[in-house]
């Protein structure tokens, strides 16, 4: 069965705290995985694609980073500002996109 | 990145009404476009898939004559929650699937529109 699971739920950190958030999956036939920041109220906001293990895409501080079973996002001295949910999703066939139930990230100052 | 614009981002109706919420891809053409409903603190429940020129197709437990979708052009889906009652108040988002280049041709990135805010009185 095709699935998304993304940990730990939510997490907390202090401003400047590095950490990673997991997107683990089983799908067959990968064709993308995708990372979206959500804040509340508002649609995802795109933030990267990756296609293949070993991929790795940048954005600030943000890295994010693919395996053959799971994605990680690494975030690099977090400020408030990044404070969201980040949601994960899979591409497994041609409209079949499969998301995780998001990790919220809290970032105290 | 892409641009997908919802529209209202916020509406109030009273029961027994009919409203619909418009999604458009303003940079891209988008044949296939999707329609989430997303309660509080969880995350999205696909309703269906708008495919530009055909009938939409609705995940299971999704009444179609409630949520009729229409995907008219490959820039507009539309959403109508007919006859809405109270229990289909919730925040709405669609998003639409941007088609990847060059080898990446069966692959797409999901965009997605700002929300729409329905409650129901």
């Amino acid at each position: 069965e095709d699935q998304v699971t993304q940990s730990p739920e939510a997490l907390r950190l202090q401003e400047g705290e590095s950490s990673s958030l997991n997107c683990s999956y089983t799908v067959s036939g990968l064709r993308g995985l995708f990372w979206y920041r959500q804040d509340p109220g508002k649609g995802p906001e795109f933030l990267f694609t990756l296609y293949s293990a070993g991929e790795e895409k940048e954005k600030e501080r943000l890295k994010a980073t693919l395996t053959k079973k799971e994605s990680f996002l690494h975030i690099t001295a977090p400020k408030p500002e990044d404070s969201a949910t980040y949601l994960c999703a899979v591409q497994a066939e041609f409209n079949k996109f499969y998301f995780g139930s998001g990790t919220k990230l809290n970032v105290k100052p | 990145g892409a641009v997908v614009s919802q529209h209202p981002s916020r509406v109030i109706c009273k029961s027994g009404t009919s409203v619909k919420i418009e999604c458009r891809s303003l940079d891209f053409q988008a044949t296939t476009m999707f329609w989430y409903r997303q309660f509080p603190k969880q995350s999205l429940m696909l309703m269906a898939t708008s495919n530009e020129g055909s009938k939409a197709t609705y995940e299971q437990g999704v009444e179609k004559d409630k949520f009729l979708i229409n995907h008219a052009s490959l820039t507009l889906s539309t959403l109508t929650v007919t006859s809405a009652h109270p229990e289909d108040s919730s925040f709405y988002i669609c998003s639409a699937r941007k088609p990847g280049q060059g080898a990446r041709w069966n692959t797409g990135e999901l965009f997605f529109g700002e929300g729409s805010r329905l409650t129901v009185l």
